[in-house]
């Protein structure tokens, strides 16, 4: 069984430039999460999908960021423009869905504003 | 926002020796899971214990949960060096299906 694919593993950008991540989930994985993770801390979530409905986007300072995911299958994470204190880990994970919570994580895109 | 408070932030030992790391949350639950996450890599999960169960085992992790003390600890016994890396618990409350994570607790296993 593939894991959860994320692209790229690295980024760099100017700041005020924008920037996308992609994440195929597991297949027949119905949620699927996006976390932002600095250095030392645990993930913060950003959104969370079940199928292709954003459940819970509390967390997504929407002026910038902004999330899709078409058919409910693969995902893409889009920021613009970037600001410096973007610069983190974003990770994407998934889980079958329901309260099977167990969630599987993809390594992660780095991305540096600079 | 994050619920889960591990204990301690870091831990270093020798190996051989056994590594206990705690964790605290705030609601009620519905279960709490351990993950590992190595330097640079992906988070793993590695145990999940139901708010109906005491204690859990896998291999050379035990997992223990109070709910009465809203809190659950995570032992690795006979430790090796390949288990450093960071350790982070994570919560499922009651209410729905997200995961609240805590900020690790950064175990460093000495050859």
């Amino acid at each position: 069984e593939a894991g959860v694919v994320q692209s790229p593993r690295y980024k760099i950008i100017e700041k005020k430039q924008p920037v996308a991540f992609w994440c195929n989930p597991i297949s027949g994985h119905n949620t699927l999460y996006w976390y932002l993770q600095n250095l030392g801390q645990g993930p913060e979530l950003l959104i969370r999908y079940e199928n292709e409905e954003a459940v819970d986007d509390s967390q997504l300072p929407k002026d910038r960021f902004s999330a899709e995911r078409l058919k409910g299958v693969d995902s893409t994470l889009k920021i613009q423009p970037a600001e410096l204190g973007d610069s983190a880990v974003y990770l994407c994970a998934s889980s079958r869905g329901g309260d099977n919570t167990e969630a599987f994580f993809g390594q992660g895109t780095r991305l540096t504003v600079v | 926002s994050q619920q889960g408070e591990e204990d301690p932030q870091a831990l270093s030992i020798q190996e051989g020796e056994n590594a206990t790391m705690n964790c605290s949350y705030k609601t009620s639950i519905n279960n709490l899971q351990w993950y590992r996450q190595n330097s640079g890599r992906g988070l793993v999960h590695l145990i999940l214990i139901r708010s109906n169960e005491r204690e859990k085992h896998s291999g050379r992790l035990r997992v223990t949960l109070d709910t009465s003390k809203k809190s659950s600890s995570l032992l690795i016994t006979a430790s090796r060096a390949a288990d450093t890396a960071s350790y982070f618990c994570a919560t499922v409350p009651d209410s729905n299906y997200q995961l609240i994570w805590g900020a690790g607790t950064k175990l460093i296993i000495k050859p």
